[in-house]
């Protein structure tokens, strides 16, 4: 079965609301978990990486404030959308390094999609 | 359930000799593939696609072959450099919606 999981699978929401996404590792313990966003013709932007008992780290350009991660535990990593605007609208994707090498083959979630009204 | 496989964890291989990395896929929806590279610390980088209408496409040293019927992609590289020692991994979609990853093969090249 599927060893990452991410839910919700689809959310719809109105501009300023926030969302809430989660990812887990559903039989192994994730440290570290990865954030991306998909964006148009497949390009994928990793966002964040997210670290269990610490902050998470942003790549350049992402805004903290506005993309909140918390690692809440070895299994589970939630990335929160504050006051969402129609141009978050995309698909957000979590991964997670199954042999404990965050820089070794990856389990993927199955993604969810945002839209924003 | 893994609806996309790289069944090849690792795989190392001499400079200069061909590297061949597979995939294979169970939704006979997916139409379009895709074959990122991953260095540590950074994201996946898109590397080459195929669209199901065809079988091979090819740029420079890179090339991927699908096979639909055995619902089976693979990526050649060659010849293989040391700068090709990443991580791989293969993808596919259909219409709009969001990718479905391999799990990834970590490729070693050795000088």
């Amino acid at each position: 079965g599927a060893v990452v999981s991410q839910h919700p699978s689809r959310v719809i929401c109105k501009s300023g609301t926030s969302v809430k996404i989660e990812c887990r590792s559903l039989d192994f313990q994730a440290t570290t978990m990865f954030w991306y966003r998909q964006f148009p013709k497949q390009s994928l932007m990793l966002m964040a990486t997210s670290n269990e008992g610490s902050k998470a780290t942003y790549e350049q350009g992402v805004e903290k404030d506005k993309f909140l991660i918390n690692h809440a535990s070895l299994t589970l990593s939630t990335l929160t959308v504050t006051s969402a605007h129609p141009e978050d609208s995309s698909f957000y994707i979590c991964s997670a390094p199954w042999g404990g090498d965050p820089t070794d083959t990856q389990y993927f979630g199955p993604g969810t999609r945002l839209t924003v009204l | 359930d893994q609806q996309v496989k790289q069944n090849s964890p690792s795989l190392s291989v001499q400079e200069g000799r061909i590297s061949i990395l597979n995939c294979d896929y169970t939704n006979s929806m997916f139409d379009y593939f895709l074959w990122y590279k991953k260095y540590p610390a950074e994201g996946p980088t898109f590397l080459i696609s195929i669209s199901s209408i065809k079988d091979k496409n090819e740029d420079g040293r890179f090339t991927v072959f699908l096979n639909k019927s055995a619902k089976h992609l693979s990526l050649h590289i060659v010849p293989s450099q040391p700068g090709d020692s990443a991580v791989y991994f293969c993808a596919a979609t259909f219409g709009n919606e969001k990718l479905t990853f391999g799990t990834g093969t970590r490729l070693t090249i050795i000088p």
